[in-house]
This record gives C-alpha cells, structure tokens and sequence, in this order.
C-alpha cells in the first residue's frame, strides 16, 4: 500500500531552524512535492524535488532521498507568519499525488 | 483576477439533498481535480480530469459525479447527501496531468460542506 508519515505537530521558537520530515512508501515514484497550508486556507506550493539532493529557495530547503524514501523541508529564520501545516506529497506511478495528513508547525516568539 | 474559485464557500445541507459545489478557472489548465480534506488525514482524490470532455475517479469517488464540459469547469455533484460527506472540499488544477509537468497545482479556497 501507499502510506506517507510526517510528525503530526512541531514547535520552534521565532528566528530559529525546523526541519520537517516524511517518510513514503508509494506505487512508483514521480518526484515529491511540499505545500504549505495555513489555517482555513488552501494549499501553496513550496517545493518539488525529483532528484536526490537538496534544493534551496530562499529561506526553505528540501531534500530527498529516493533509495530511502526519505524527504525533508528545512525552515530557517523563522517568522511568526510560518506558523502553518506542512504537507508532504509524493507522486506514484500515475503522477498522482499521495498526500500526507500534514504536520502542523507552532512558531512562539 | 486570475486563478480557481469555487462556489459556495460554506454550506450547510440535509441529509439527502443534492448539492452542486462550483469551481471555475481561468488559466486554461488542462488537468482538474476535487479533493476532502478531513482533519487528521491527507487530502483524498475525489475525480479528478485529465483534459476537457475525460474524467476519472480517485481514492474516494462514492457518493460524487463529477463532468468537465469546458476547460474552465469542473463541477462536483453529490446525489444524496450523507453525513459522512461532511468536510472541506478543495478544486485545484494544474498545467498538464502527467508527464513533462511538475505537477503544481494551483488550488480554490475551499468549499465547508456540512450534512446534517
């Protein structure tokens, strides 16, 4: 079966680093996508990652490694406005993606 | 202004009514979808549209039909309510379905349906 695990919740304090992982097992593999989702809101894209390594934009990175179905988003200089779910999503062999129940981040000044 | 909306943003409806929610965009995107999102799980695949005139379903399509008439349309239908369709529903599309696409998809606000 398909199954995404993500920590259910986080907390940082304002200015610091919080990385975020997920763990996959999917039907094929097709890259892995981060949203960002605040309360009450839709979904915002974040970031895809296809290969292994690590892509960096701006204050958020992520990385992946397929041969251990491991991803991570990384948030640095955390501010306030930060405090939001994280979803992580890979994409199976149909190109569909397989969405994790999110973990939702808690940033206190 | 450009993007996805859906169409209403909260409603409340008896159990066995048909309901219709709404989602338009004007990006011309090929690739649509609807989804729920229930707390503490993942956001689930209701249909989704590969192109204008296809559909197909996802994870959870019991109790929901769905057409794609147009491009910019993609209304999702619930024949006869039932409680458990309480939830919040989320259209999105992207540029294409599969293959040569990053996959981004851009997403509505969101539809609170509640059945009672």
């Amino acid at each position: 079966g398909q199954n995404i695990d993500q920590p259910t919740e986080m907390t940082a304090t304002e200015g610091a680093i919080v990385q975020i992982n997920c763990t996959y097992q999917t039907s094929g593999f097709n890259g892995l996508f981060w949203y960002q989702q605040h309360a009450g809101e839709a979904p915002t894209f974040l970031s895809y990652n296809v290969l292994d390594g690590l892509e960096e934009k701006g204050r958020f990175s992520s990385f992946l490694s397929r041969s251990k179905g491991y991803s991570y988003l990384l948030l640095k200089e955390l501010q306030m406005k930060d405090s939001a779910s994280y979803l992580c999503a890979p994409m199976d062999s149909n190109y569909q993606l397989i969405w994790g129940a999110g973990t939702k981040l808690i940033i206190k000044p | 202004i450009a993007g996805i909306t859906q169409a209403p943003t909260s409603q409340i409806l008896a159990a066995g009514r048909r309901m219709t929610l709404r989602c338009t965009q004007d990006m011309r995107h090929n690739a649509m979808y609807w989804y729920r999102q229930d707390l503490g799980l993942g956001l689930r695949l209701i249909h989704y549209s590969n192109t204008a005139g296809t559909t197909g379903k996802g994870e959870v399509p019991d109790g929901y039909s769905v057409s794609r008439a147009n491009t910019d349309d993609f209304p999702l239908t619930l024949a006869s309510a039932v409680p458990s369709q309480t939830s919040v529903y989320f259209c999105a599309s992207s540029v294409e379905a599969a293959g040569g696409n990053t996959g981004e998809l851009f997403f509505g606000e969101g539809s609170r349906l509640t059945v009672l």
